[in-house]
């Protein structure tokens, strides 16, 4: 499946770096979507936008900060993290609410 | 906000038997997702649920909606190695453009 693409695939930083995730999708969807998954806890939903507008921030701490310049694109941008945000960063996208297609993921690790 | 509990965690079988998962609402959904993540994967949809007591079949799966619309469960009938993941159920919160996702229930297949 190449419709939603996320890069990178993993991702190793120190708390003090500043990194950033990419997803972009190829499916004409115009809803985008950040997710956390960790091994303790479910899906997590952290962001949504709907049309390039941020329509949702679940309670996201400010070292998450996400951006979406257009409809196929989505970023999320980190810095100053914390050893506890290591997890799976999954993107998704989807036709408002119709199914939602999911990213590869990735993998975070934070030292 | 709205919960979607899953029941169980984690469940292990041998090949061939069969394998259950239940999820519910503290609320009325107006319908009901699926997905499989398979391990080291990302989710992915199976089927959507729409009518008080429908009930959709994919081969080995079978999909149901409860008559109230606060309950759903997916039957898998003699259970192959493919069959392992996790598998999630979804409900749309038609309100802010989200799926709420269920804690997942993983699945675990012994030939």
């Amino acid at each position: 499946e190449t419709g939603v693409t996320q890069t990178p695939r993993h991702l190793v930083m120190g708390m003090t770096n500043k990194k950033s995730l990419k997803c972009e999708q190829h499916l004409g969807h115009n809803a985008m979507y950040w997710y956390k998954q960790s091994a303790k806890k479910p899906l997590e939903l952290m962001f949504v936008y709907s049309l390039e507008e941020r329509v949702e921030n679940n309670s996201v701490p400010s070292r998450f900060s996400p951006e979406c310049p257009n409809s196929s694109h989505l970023f999320l941008h980190l810095h100053t993290l914390q050893p506890e945000d290591s997890a799976l960063y999954l993107c998704a996208s989807s036709r408002r609410t119709d199914t939602q297609y999911f990213g590869p993921g990735t993998r975070l690790t934070v030292l | 906000g709205q919960q979607v509990m899953q029941i169980p965690q984690y469940q292990h079988v041998q090949e061939g038997e069969d394998f259950t998962t239940y999820c519910n609402s503290s609320t009325t959904l107006s319908n009901i997702q699926w997905y499989k993540q398979r391990p080291g994967g990302h989710p992915v949809f199976l089927i959507q649920l729409v009518k008080s007591g429908e009930v959709k079949k994919q081969k080995r799966l079978t999909f149901q909606f409860g008559e109230a619309k606060k309950n759903s469960s997916l039957h898998i009938t003699a259970t192959q190695t493919t069959d392992v993941g996790t598998y999630f159920c979804a409900a749309l919160n038609t309100g802010f453009q989200k799926l709420v996702f269920g804690t997942g229930t993983r699945l675990l297949v012994s030939p």
